[in-house]
């Protein structure tokens, strides 16, 4: 078992549609992180959740909305997408913090995203 | 602002070669600093970290990195490159953020896909 899981691995939806993205850390850690991921780009930081409050959000569209409904689940709900937002949207979580050595950050494998 | 910088896109090697992924930063203070792989279709796995001390330091899969502070840089390195590392490889630097410094967030590079030649 991975101690990031994500679902569904891969999704295609049309711009009407409403769908979400799953992410589930088994590491007991206190930090959850969606990435997204495009071709020839750096990963982009969309939000942060810590101790289940949102930390930040990189000005990220509203068509995108976080869930972080408790410390080891994370969602992302999408709507109205464009085909843009087609990507690979990774999930991490860590617990904090740099000082102690610890802190990196452990992905889920990801989720392909194709908007028609 | 932090920014992580790998000048190298595209990198070939023969298998058993040697290897070295360029990396440098930009950061203030004394910088966390990570490599992380991503092989095709997967997530990012970590290979190795640096928070301080030793700025030589070893990673999984026989990879090392060495922090120099003068030159801002944490190249990546492996004595003898195996096929199976061909992947893509990010650096990151890593801060702290939110209330009162508690969570961590990592700036990544634009990765280095390796190729290796049999």
């Amino acid at each position: 078992e991975t101690g990031v899981t994500q679902t569904p691995r891969h999704l295609v939806m049309g711009m009407t549609n409403k769908k979400s993205l799953k992410c589930e850390q088994h590491l007991g850690h206190n930090a959850m992180y969606w990435y997204k991921q495009s071709a020839k780009k750096p990963l982009e930081l969309m939000f942060v959740y810590s101790l289940e409050e949102r930390v930040e959000n990189n000005s990220v569209p509203s068509r995108f909305s976080p869930e972080c409904p408790n410390s080891s689940h994370l969602f992302l709900h999408l709507h109205t997408l464009q085909p843009e937002d087609s990507a690979l949207y990774l999930c991490a979580s860590s617990q904090s913090s740099f000082g102690q050595g610890t802190g990196e950050l452990f992905f889920g494998e990801g989720s392909r995203l194709t908007v028609l | 602002a932090q920014s992580v910088t790998q000048p190298d896109i595209h990198i070939t090697v023969s298998e058993g070669a040697s290897l070295e992924l360029r990396c440098n930063y930009s950061y203030g203070a004394t910088p966390y600093l990570f490599w992380y792989v991503q092989s095709p279709g997967q997530g990012l796995q970590l290979l190795l970290k640096y928070f301080s001390g030793d700025t030589l330091v070893q990673g999984i899969k026989g990879f090392e990195a060495e922090f120099k502070r003068s030159q801002s840089s944490f190249n990546l390195r492996k004595p003898s490159v195996h096929w199976s590392d061909a992947a893509e490889y990010f650096c990151a630097v890593g801060e702290r953020w939110g209330y009162g410094g508690a969570t961590n967030k990592l700036i990544f590079g634009t990765g280095t896909l390796l190729a290796v030649q049999p």
